[in-house]
């Protein structure tokens, strides 16, 4: 059982360049949700996904795209990444749509966008 | 726009040594989970309240949801170098914000042997 996983653990991108950050869980989670982290700020929601083929935007979701591919599959893709993306990315699922559902979180990508 | 106000932002002890980490909102919250990550790692559940003035204890870890659901504490007694790492708390609101958290800034704890 591997949890949530992140693929890739860091990046390095050129301003302009286009990349997807891939996220998957294997514990039939319905909710599942993509965060950035930069020093100081917490935790920032970008997009979230309710449920399979629901999307959402979140708190920060300009200059990001994402596609809930299957139950298992969040993607976030960011088509002309900019400086102001370098940041740690985190995939978090959770199982139940309650106020007080817990997250569970990947290991997060780190991207640096020169 | 929820809010979550998390200090001390920084807390450097030595072993052995109590802390108390604060979490305040001018928002009622559903729940509020604790979470702790280490370097390089994502964050990881700790524990979660969703009752006004309830109290749970994990082993030498101490949290405390406010009477009025707008903030919170952690308590960590004769802490140890192993509870080095980042703690965050996180806030849920339900109604049309199912599933969706407020994290605070986060409280960067060192213990130092």
């Amino acid at each position: 059982n591997a949890g949530v996983t992140q693929t890739p653990k860091f990046q390095v991108l050129k301003t302009g360049q286009s990349m997807t950050l891939q996220c998957a869980q294997d514990m039939n989670h319905n909710s599942m949700y993509w965060y950035r982290q930069d020093p100081g700020m917490g935790l920032r929601l970008i997009y979230y996904s309710a449920s399979e083929g629901t999307t959402d935007k979140g708190e920060v979701p300009n200059g990001y795209n994402v596609s809930r591919l299957n139950k298992r599959e969040f993607s976030l893709r960011l088509e002309s990444a900019a400086p102001s993306q370098t940041s740690v990315y985190f995939c978090a699922s959770s199982g139940r749509l309650a106020a007080y559902n817990e997250q569970f979180f990947g290991p997060g990508t780190r991207l640096t966008v020169l | 726009t929820q809010l979550l106000e998390q200090s001390p932002q920084f807390l450097s002890i030595q072993e052995g040594e109590n802390l108390t980490v604060y979490c305040n909102s001018s928002s009622v919250f559903s729940s509020l989970q604790w979470y702790r990550q280490e370097p390089g790692e994502g964050p990881v559940l700790l524990v979660t309240v969703v009752t006004g003035g309830e109290v749970k204890k994990l082993k030498r870890l101490t949290f405390q949801f406010g009477d009025a659901r707008k903030d919170s504490s952690l308590h960590i007694t004769a802490a140890q170098p192993g509870d080095t790492g980042l703690y965050l708390c996180a806030g849920g609101a339900g109604g049309t914000s199912y599933g969706k958290l407020t994290f605070g800034q986060g409280t960067i704890l060192t213990v130092h042997p």
